[in-house]
């Protein structure tokens, strides 16, 4: 069983650029969840993707948009970015529609902006 | 507003010492909480969860928390920690939505292990 992959596991951008960074999900899984984490804080909810729809959305502007594949994988698109967005992306994947159901996390992408 | 508060920023243990990490978590309905772990340079890792029932759970590599709705509290334990046992925990609640769940973290307990 293949987990939760990320790409990339690194990458630096500069202030208004814009960024994809892209998850594959685990086998059987059908819905994709994405955080950010800044340093030294704990992970904060972007959005869920469930069957290729958003199912959720935390407190994120606009530019931050995402995409959800017919195979479950999933792309976080960040435009103009800021200086703030630097941070650690993880992408979770969960077997959705089962309540509580158990999101499992990738390695995460870890951004820089310059 | 469903939120988990993590009392501890850091905690240094004695190898063989016992554990007791603290969460303390505010949400409207019956919680769904999880403990999770993170090394460096890692991703998450679940060590356990808490749906339903029994409000002792088991999980790997031999943590337990235990549910105190009176405290509104999840505490993660263990008997005794080994070196690699020095981590980032976090403690989170899973707040529904349509489909699924997000989850809300807390900041994260930083453990370190002394030999």
């Amino acid at each position: 069983e293949t987990g939760v992959t990320q790409s990339p596991t690194h990458l630096i951008k500069t202030r208004g650029q814009q960024v994809t960074l892209r998850c594959s999900s685990q086998s059987g899984h059908n819905t994709v969840s994405w955080y950010q984490q800044a340093l030294g804080q704990g992970p904060q909810f972007i959005f869920q993707y469930y069957r290729e729809e958003e199912n959720g959305r935390g407190n994120f502007p606009p530019r931050f948009s995402g995409l959800q594949f017919p195979n479950y994988s999933s792309e976080l698109n960040v435009n103009a970015l800021e200086l703030d967005d630097s941070a650690l992306y993880l992408c979770a994947s969960s077997q959705g529609g089962v309540t509580g159901e158990t999101q499992y996390f990738g390695p995460g992408t870890r951004l820089l902006v310059l | 507003a469903q939120s988990v508060t993590q009392p501890d920023i850091h905690i240094t243990v004695s190898e063989g010492a016992s554990l007791e990490l603290r969460c303390n978590y505010s949400y409207g309905a019956t919680p769904y909480l999880f403990w999770y772990v993170q090394s460096p340079g890692q991703g998450l890792q679940l060590l356990l969860k808490y749906f339903s029932g029994d409000t002792l759970v088991q999980g790997i590599k031999g943590f337990e928390a235990e549910f105190k709705r009176s405290q509104s509290s999840f505490n993660l334990r263990k008997p005794s920690v080994h070196w690699s046992d020095a981590a980032e925990y976090f403690c989170a609640v899973g707040a529904m939505n349509q489909a699924g769940t997000a989850l809300i973290f807390g900041k994260g307990t930083t453990l370190s292990v002394s030999s």
